[in-house]
């Protein structure tokens, strides 16, 4: 696609309940990244994948936090018994690949609220 | 852990006028991305600085990366209205021990008319 396209753009979901937020990267883009971004705040990291591989997941705010990526293209993060601090964008943004310093792309963001 | 700071963190500013965003970083990296993000939108990658002493301009904005003092600066020539955003950077530490891009906070830039 012409852009990082994601997917829900608005998620509201119940406390305890799971949710899945996908990625889908430009074409021909090999790294992918998840980030974080609470109301008026930063970014923060979360993790990264260059082609299927995530080297740290260290990013990730606790094991209620998982993400993968298959077949070197779109990626899911999946946010296990969500609670009300997990409200927050969700932002996947990609590059040609993790090394050579290239233009970082994001989409527009998966805007998740939990109640 | 690597720590990004910017400052100022919010700025109203006259157009016409000049004025800088400074990019302290606390460990060696010599890769470093600014970024534009307007109210409830996505980010814009305006540069991408990948040496020492690199410097780059699109309009009436320059950045520039000094690897050794860990500091980007953007500078702001002229403002006018149309810059009225946030303005992140973001400091790659690829290949290091922490492998990941943190952002600084980000600096909310108001621009007067």
């Amino acid at each position: 696609g012409a852009g990082v396209s994601q997917s829900p753009s608005n998620k509201v979901t119940e406390k305890g309940k799971d949710v899945e937020l996908r990625c889908d990267p430009i074409s021909g883009h090999t790294a992918l990244y998840w980030y974080r971004q609470s109301l008026g705040q930063g970014l923060e990291f979360l993790i990264y994948f260059q082609g299927n591989s995530a080297p740290d997941k260290s990013g990730l705010p606790s094991d209620r936090f998982s993400a993968e990526r298959t077949g070197g293209s779109v990626s899911t993060l999946t946010i296990q018994r969500t609670q009300q601090e997990d409200s927050a964008v969700y932002l996947c943004a990609s590059s040609r690949d993790r090394f050579s310093g290239n233009t970082i792309y994001f989409g527009e963001g998966s805007w998740l609220t939990v109640v | 852990e690597l720590k990004v700071e910017q400052n100022p963190l919010f700025l109203s500013m006259q157009e016409g006028k000049n004025y800088t965003i400074y990019c302290n970083y606390s460990t060696t990296s010599d890769r470093l991305y600014w970024y534009r993000q307007d109210p409830g939108k996505s980010l814009e990658s305006l540069f991408v600085l990948l040496s020492n002493g690199a410097v780059k301009q699109e309009g009436r904005l320059m950045a520039s990366l000094d690897t050794k003092a860990r500091l980007s600066t953007l500078h702001i020539t002229a403002a006018v209205h149309d810059l009225s955003a946030t303005y992140f950077c973001a400091v790659d530490m690829v290949g290091g021990r922490d492998d990941k891009i943190i952002f600084g906070k980000g600096t909310r830039l108001h621009i007067l008319p």
